[in-house]
Protein backbone atom coordinates (compact mmCIF):
# COMPACT_ATOMS: atom_id res chain seq x y z
CA UNK A 1 0.00 0.00 0.00
CA UNK A 2 0.95 3.71 -0.62
CA UNK A 3 2.50 5.50 2.21
CA UNK A 4 3.62 9.05 3.15
CA UNK A 5 6.36 9.09 6.41
CA UNK A 6 7.36 12.04 7.53
CA UNK A 7 10.21 10.96 10.12
CA UNK A 8 9.90 14.31 12.33
CA UNK A 9 7.16 15.65 13.89
CA UNK A 10 8.54 18.04 15.72
CA UNK A 11 12.05 19.99 14.43
CA UNK A 12 12.89 22.98 16.88
CA UNK A 13 15.27 24.86 15.54
CA UNK A 14 17.46 28.26 16.29
CA UNK A 15 16.90 31.25 13.91
CA UNK A 16 19.58 31.77 11.12
CA UNK A 17 20.16 27.88 11.55
CA UNK A 18 20.48 25.12 8.46
CA UNK A 19 17.10 22.95 8.62
CA UNK A 20 16.26 19.52 7.06
CA UNK A 21 12.49 18.10 7.07
CA UNK A 22 12.61 14.24 6.39
CA UNK A 23 9.62 12.93 3.84
CA UNK A 24 9.81 9.21 2.58
CA UNK A 25 7.05 7.65 0.49
CA UNK A 26 6.32 4.13 -0.34
CA UNK A 27 4.51 3.48 -4.04
CA UNK A 28 4.50 0.76 -6.52
CA UNK A 29 4.03 3.67 -9.06
CA UNK A 30 5.50 6.58 -10.25
CA UNK A 31 4.56 9.85 -8.26
CA UNK A 32 4.17 13.66 -8.35
CA UNK A 33 5.35 15.02 -4.80
CA UNK A 34 4.27 18.10 -2.79
CA UNK A 35 5.59 20.20 0.12
CA UNK A 36 2.88 22.06 1.83
CA UNK A 37 2.92 24.69 4.44
CA UNK A 38 0.03 25.57 7.32
CA UNK A 39 0.67 28.53 8.77
CA UNK A 40 -1.14 29.20 12.63
CA UNK A 41 -5.21 29.05 11.80
CA UNK A 42 -5.03 28.84 7.90
CA UNK A 43 -5.18 27.11 5.13
CA UNK A 44 -2.44 24.86 3.18
CA UNK A 45 -0.23 26.51 0.40
CA UNK A 46 2.23 25.14 -2.03
CA UNK A 47 5.95 25.36 -1.13
CA UNK A 48 7.54 23.61 -3.86
CA UNK A 49 6.32 20.29 -6.11
CA UNK A 50 8.27 17.99 -8.26
CA UNK A 51 6.19 16.45 -11.50
CA UNK A 52 9.29 16.06 -13.53
CA UNK A 53 12.74 16.69 -14.70
CA UNK A 54 15.57 18.24 -12.25
CA UNK A 55 15.34 16.36 -9.30
CA UNK A 56 16.45 19.70 -7.10
CA UNK A 57 13.18 21.62 -6.65
CA UNK A 58 13.05 25.53 -5.73
CA UNK A 59 10.34 26.99 -3.99
CA UNK A 60 8.60 29.84 -2.41
CA UNK A 61 10.39 31.24 0.61
CA UNK A 62 14.16 30.18 -0.08
CA UNK A 63 12.94 26.53 0.46
CA UNK A 64 14.21 23.73 -1.39
CA UNK A 65 13.70 19.76 -1.92
CA UNK A 66 15.58 17.18 -3.79
CA UNK A 67 13.67 14.01 -5.36
CA UNK A 68 15.63 10.74 -4.75
CA UNK A 69 13.89 8.47 -6.19
CA UNK A 70 16.06 5.41 -5.19
CA UNK A 71 15.80 6.46 -1.54
CA UNK A 72 12.11 7.12 -2.37
CA UNK A 73 12.74 10.30 -0.48
CA UNK A 74 12.14 14.40 -0.85
CA UNK A 75 13.34 16.16 1.69
CA UNK A 76 12.92 19.56 1.99
CA UNK A 77 15.67 21.60 3.37
CA UNK A 78 16.29 25.45 4.21
CA UNK A 79 20.04 26.79 4.44
CA UNK A 80 18.53 29.18 7.00
CA UNK A 81 15.56 29.55 8.51
CA UNK A 82 12.98 32.61 10.22
CA UNK A 83 11.03 33.09 12.94
CA UNK A 84 8.28 33.31 10.51
CA UNK A 85 8.68 29.95 9.02
CA UNK A 86 7.20 28.66 12.30
CA UNK A 87 4.57 26.92 11.09
CA UNK A 88 3.07 22.95 9.81
CA UNK A 89 4.78 21.46 6.79
CA UNK A 90 3.06 18.41 4.91
CA UNK A 91 4.72 16.25 2.26
CA UNK A 92 2.12 14.82 -0.43
CA UNK A 93 2.32 12.47 -2.93
CA UNK A 94 -0.15 12.04 -6.18
CA UNK A 95 -0.17 9.28 -8.08
CA UNK A 96 0.66 8.38 -11.63
CA UNK A 97 -2.87 7.27 -13.41
CA UNK A 98 -4.66 6.04 -10.71
CA UNK A 99 -7.38 8.92 -10.78
CA UNK A 100 -7.71 11.52 -7.92
CA UNK A 101 -6.11 9.59 -4.86
CA UNK A 102 -3.74 11.81 -2.91
CA UNK A 103 -2.33 10.87 0.33
CA UNK A 104 -0.17 13.35 3.01
CA UNK A 105 2.05 12.56 5.75
CA UNK A 106 1.24 13.44 9.68
CA UNK A 107 3.36 16.70 9.09
CA UNK A 108 5.99 17.99 10.88
CA UNK A 109 5.67 20.74 13.09
CA UNK A 110 8.76 23.56 12.57
CA UNK A 111 9.74 26.02 15.78
CA UNK A 112 12.26 28.62 15.12
CA UNK A 113 13.18 30.28 17.92
CA UNK A 114 14.92 33.68 18.35
CA UNK B 1 -9.25 36.42 -7.47
CA UNK B 2 -8.77 32.66 -7.68
CA UNK B 3 -9.79 30.92 -4.58
CA UNK B 4 -11.45 27.97 -2.77
CA UNK B 5 -14.33 29.22 -0.20
CA UNK B 6 -16.08 27.13 2.24
CA UNK B 7 -18.62 27.83 4.75
CA UNK B 8 -19.71 28.08 7.40
CA UNK B 9 -15.82 28.39 8.83
CA UNK B 10 -16.73 26.86 12.25
CA UNK B 11 -20.20 24.77 13.04
CA UNK B 12 -21.05 23.26 16.08
CA UNK B 13 -24.07 20.96 16.35
CA UNK B 14 -25.38 17.88 17.96
CA UNK B 15 -25.13 14.28 17.41
CA UNK B 16 -27.15 13.60 14.18
CA UNK B 17 -28.57 16.59 12.83
CA UNK B 18 -27.88 16.37 9.06
CA UNK B 19 -25.56 19.45 7.95
CA UNK B 20 -23.49 20.38 4.35
CA UNK B 21 -20.40 22.30 4.53
CA UNK B 22 -19.98 24.06 0.96
CA UNK B 23 -17.20 24.57 -1.03
CA UNK B 24 -16.88 26.47 -4.01
CA UNK B 25 -13.90 27.28 -6.57
CA UNK B 26 -13.37 30.05 -9.43
CA UNK B 27 -10.72 28.61 -11.12
CA UNK B 28 -12.42 25.95 -13.26
CA UNK B 29 -10.50 23.28 -11.98
CA UNK B 30 -11.54 19.91 -12.85
CA UNK B 31 -10.58 18.34 -10.05
CA UNK B 32 -11.85 18.55 -6.29
CA UNK B 33 -11.07 17.18 -2.97
CA UNK B 34 -12.23 16.93 0.66
CA UNK B 35 -9.72 16.45 3.75
CA UNK B 36 -10.31 16.29 7.50
CA UNK B 37 -7.44 17.22 10.03
CA UNK B 38 -6.32 15.45 12.66
CA UNK B 39 -3.86 16.35 15.23
CA UNK B 40 -0.59 13.44 14.82
CA UNK B 41 -3.08 11.91 11.57
CA UNK B 42 -2.53 15.22 9.24
CA UNK B 43 -4.58 15.27 6.42
CA UNK B 44 -6.84 12.41 4.93
CA UNK B 45 -8.68 12.62 2.11
CA UNK B 46 -12.49 11.93 2.49
CA UNK B 47 -13.39 12.02 -1.43
CA UNK B 48 -12.71 13.35 -4.30
CA UNK B 49 -13.65 14.64 -7.63
CA UNK B 50 -11.95 14.24 -11.30
CA UNK B 51 -15.04 16.13 -12.95
CA UNK B 52 -18.80 16.80 -12.96
CA UNK B 53 -20.56 13.73 -11.86
CA UNK B 54 -17.51 11.68 -11.00
CA UNK B 55 -16.72 10.97 -7.64
CA UNK B 56 -14.40 8.85 -5.67
CA UNK B 57 -13.73 7.83 -2.20
CA UNK B 58 -10.88 8.73 -0.30
CA UNK B 59 -9.26 7.09 2.59
CA UNK B 60 -11.96 7.67 5.29
CA UNK B 61 -15.37 7.93 3.16
CA UNK B 62 -17.58 6.83 5.73
CA UNK B 63 -19.99 8.86 7.36
CA UNK B 64 -19.76 11.82 4.39
CA UNK B 65 -21.33 11.96 0.88
CA UNK B 66 -20.49 14.57 -1.56
CA UNK B 67 -21.77 15.42 -4.86
CA UNK B 68 -20.41 17.12 -7.93
CA UNK B 69 -23.42 18.87 -9.83
CA UNK B 70 -21.54 21.90 -10.69
CA UNK B 71 -18.15 21.75 -11.85
CA UNK B 72 -17.12 24.75 -9.26
CA UNK B 73 -19.29 23.01 -6.47
CA UNK B 74 -18.36 20.28 -4.47
CA UNK B 75 -20.50 20.22 -1.14
CA UNK B 76 -19.74 17.96 1.67
CA UNK B 77 -22.97 16.50 3.73
CA UNK B 78 -23.07 14.53 7.04
CA UNK B 79 -26.09 12.41 6.94
CA UNK B 80 -25.61 11.84 10.61
CA UNK B 81 -22.99 13.63 12.84
CA UNK B 82 -21.30 11.49 15.64
CA UNK B 83 -18.66 13.24 17.68
CA UNK B 84 -15.96 11.47 15.76
CA UNK B 85 -16.67 13.62 12.97
CA UNK B 86 -15.31 16.25 14.91
CA UNK B 87 -12.25 17.79 12.81
CA UNK B 88 -11.03 20.71 10.83
CA UNK B 89 -11.98 20.30 7.30
CA UNK B 90 -10.60 21.62 4.22
CA UNK B 91 -11.93 21.46 0.75
CA UNK B 92 -9.04 21.47 -2.19
CA UNK B 93 -9.34 22.26 -5.86
CA UNK B 94 -6.89 21.20 -8.72
CA UNK B 95 -6.32 21.15 -12.10
CA UNK B 96 -5.46 17.79 -13.68
CA UNK B 97 -2.14 16.77 -15.74
CA UNK B 98 -2.55 13.69 -17.62
CA UNK B 99 -1.55 11.48 -15.14
CA UNK B 100 -2.29 12.73 -12.03
CA UNK B 101 -3.25 15.46 -9.46
CA UNK B 102 -1.45 18.74 -10.22
CA UNK B 103 -1.09 21.59 -7.34
CA UNK B 104 -3.87 21.96 -4.88
CA UNK B 105 -5.63 25.12 -3.99
CA UNK B 106 -7.26 24.91 -0.21
CA UNK B 107 -10.33 26.40 1.60
CA UNK B 108 -9.40 27.97 4.52
CA UNK B 109 -11.14 25.39 6.19
CA UNK B 110 -14.15 24.45 8.53
CA UNK B 111 -13.70 24.00 11.83
CA UNK B 112 -16.69 21.64 13.22
CA UNK B 113 -17.61 20.52 16.36
CA UNK B 114 -20.15 17.45 17.28
CA UNK B 115 -21.52 17.47 21.17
Amino acid sequence: AQSVTQLDSQVPVFEEAPVELRCNYSSSVSVYLFWYVQYPNQGLQLLLKYLSGSTLVKGINGFEAEFNKSQTSFHLRKPSVHISDTAEYFCAVSLYNQGGKLIFGQGTELSVKP
Amino acid sequence: EAQVTQNPRYLITVTGKKLTVTCSQNMNHEYMSWYRQDPGLGLRQIYYSMNVEVTDKGDVPEGYKVSRKEKRNFPLILESPSPNQTSLYFCASSSLRLAGVEEQYFGPGTRLTVT
